[in-house]
């Protein structure tokens, strides 16, 4: 079975400083692993996503994340927070072997402070 | 091209009463997937769907909740006799059908949020 722990349930960091979100993954297949972000009350957005290309993946907003299959990791990081990046994060794998149903972490409630 | 649209966004039930909640997925979509999310908490799959089919409905409630996906129309997730415990946000995604690549990004609504009083 797959899944994916958020090691953080909270996050605080000062406004221009590095943000790292930690995810680990247990897989039986060859995953696929995305960074959803959600502001409150709002839906979710895609950050980014792995489908075993590039083992470090860039996306929106200046966030990045690298899949280190040894570590069973992907964690989610961003060299300078702002203040619009405080939101709810969630780090999810695909189940590529039943239909792309989605596996979500826990989330990681991330504070930015001016 | 429109993404995927829920509606209601807001719903308030009395307890008894039956939830109707409505997915569009985007143009050209097949797949639909059926999330709740409880306060505080992640996201837990329901429902996956494809048209006139349930292909997974391993996180669905045995009694009270059903979906569908018509040929026409947008997915239903259906609450029968609905309890405070239903009180929760409930989130519907859509993907392309590729014939057979799984792994295709699902987009998602902005969501349902249901209160049960």
């Amino acid at each position: 079975a797959q899944s994916v722990t958020q090691l953080d349930s909270h996050v605080s960091v000062s406004e221009g400083t590095p943000v790292l979100l930690r995810c680990n993954y247990s897989s039986s297949y060859s995953p696929s692993l995305f960074w959803y972000v959600q502001h409150p009350n709002k839906g979710l957005q895609l950050l980014l996503k792995y489908t075993s290309a590039a083992t470090l993946v860039k996306g929106i907003n200046g966030f990045e994340a690298e899949f280190k299959k040894s570590e069973t990791s992907f964690h989610l990081t961003k060299p300078s927070a702002h203040m619009s990046d405080a939101a709810e994060y969630f780090c999810v794998v695909s189940d590529n072997n039943q239909g792309g149903k989605l596996i979500f972490g826990q989330g990681t409630e991330l504070s930015v402070k001016p | 091209n429109a993404g995927v649209m829920q509606n209601p966004r807001h719903l308030v039930r009395r307890r008894g009463q039956e939830a109707r909640l409505r997915c569009s997925p985007m143009k050209g979509h097949s797949h639909v997937y059926w999330y709740r999310q409880l306060p505080e908490e992640g996201l837990k799959f329901m429902v996956y769907l494809q048209k006139e089919n349930i292909i997974d409905e391993s996180g669905m409630p045995k009694e009270r909740f059903s979906a569908e996906f018509p040929k026409e129309g947008p997915s239903i997730l259906r609450i029968q006799q609905v309890v405070r415990g239903d009180s929760a946000a409930y989130f519907c995604a859509s993907s392309l059908s590729t014939g057979g690549l799984m792994n295709t990004e699902a987009f998602f609504g902005q969501g349902t949020r249901l209160t049960v009083v």
